[in-house]
């Protein structure tokens, strides 16, 4: 079955503690991105990577990290998690890198809800 | 500013009923519009893709118009079900130096009751 996967699905943490969110996808796909979400707030783009050894940040990178030594694999660290990195991450994937004229289908995964303590 | 907003926030409706979802954007140059479900505690599912010369998608109950000259789009959905009761985002591409860059509306919570 084509999917993202995403572990852990919950994970509750103290500030500091260094943790790192694992995202795969089994549909050869190029691009792969990271969002949160927010109550009140869209998807916020964290860090997207066109390729691998190719990524680039999105609109909210600031206390995050990503790597992007695979193709199916799309690691999310947090190096030393705060309290304000409390929500729910997604990782998403698509065929080609969303090139300007792409209606490629995003696929997201299930979800990752954090809590920073 | 590169902003979609989307109407109402929230909308309750009898199981059977149709209902309709209101989405306006600001995003330019504009390259496509998408529209996902987004089930409690899930992740977005597309629904609906449409380029600037599109102006209707349909995925089943769902249909989707575009009027690219007025930066609107609608997501109408015909005799709701229970399982249609979720959030749905709008998302409007933009392009960003040669690829495209993703705004995110907030959603509009629909709860279909029994």
């Amino acid at each position: 079955e084509a999917q993202v996967t995403q572990n852990p699905r919950y994970l509750i943490t103290v500030t500091g503690k260094k943790l790192t969110v694992t995202c795969s996808q089994n549909m050869n796909h190029e691009y792969m991105s990271w969002y949160r979400q927010d109550p009140g707030l869209g998807l916020r783009q964290i860090y997207y990577s066109m390729n691998v050894e190719v990524t680039d940040k999105g609109d909210v990178p600031e206390g995050y990290k990503v790597s992007r030594k695979e193709k199916r694999n799309f690691p999310l660290i947090l190096e030393s998690p705060s309290p304000n990195q409390t929500s729910l991450y997604f990782c998403a994937s698509s065929l080609f890198g969303l090139a300007t004229t792409s209606t490629d289908t995003q696929y997201f995964g299930p979800g990752t809800r954090l809590t920073v303590l | 500013k590169n902003q979609v907003e989307q109407s109402p926030q929230s909308l309750i409706i009898l199981e059977g009923k149709n209902c309709t979802l209101q989405c306006n954007y600001t995003v330019s140059p504009f390259s496509n519009l998408r529209w996902y479900k987004q089930d409690t505690g899930r992740g977005p599912v597309s629904l609906t893709i449409m380029t600037f010369s599109e102006n209707t998608k349909s995925n089943g109950r769902y249909t989707a118009t575009l009027d690219a000259d007025t930066k609107q789009s609608s997501l109408h959905i015909t005799a709701s079900q229970l399982s249609d009761s979720a959030s749905y985002i709008c998302v409007v591409s933009g392009e960003n130096t040669g690829f495209q860059k993703l705004v995110f509306g907030t959603g509009t919570r629909l709860l279909v009751s029994p």
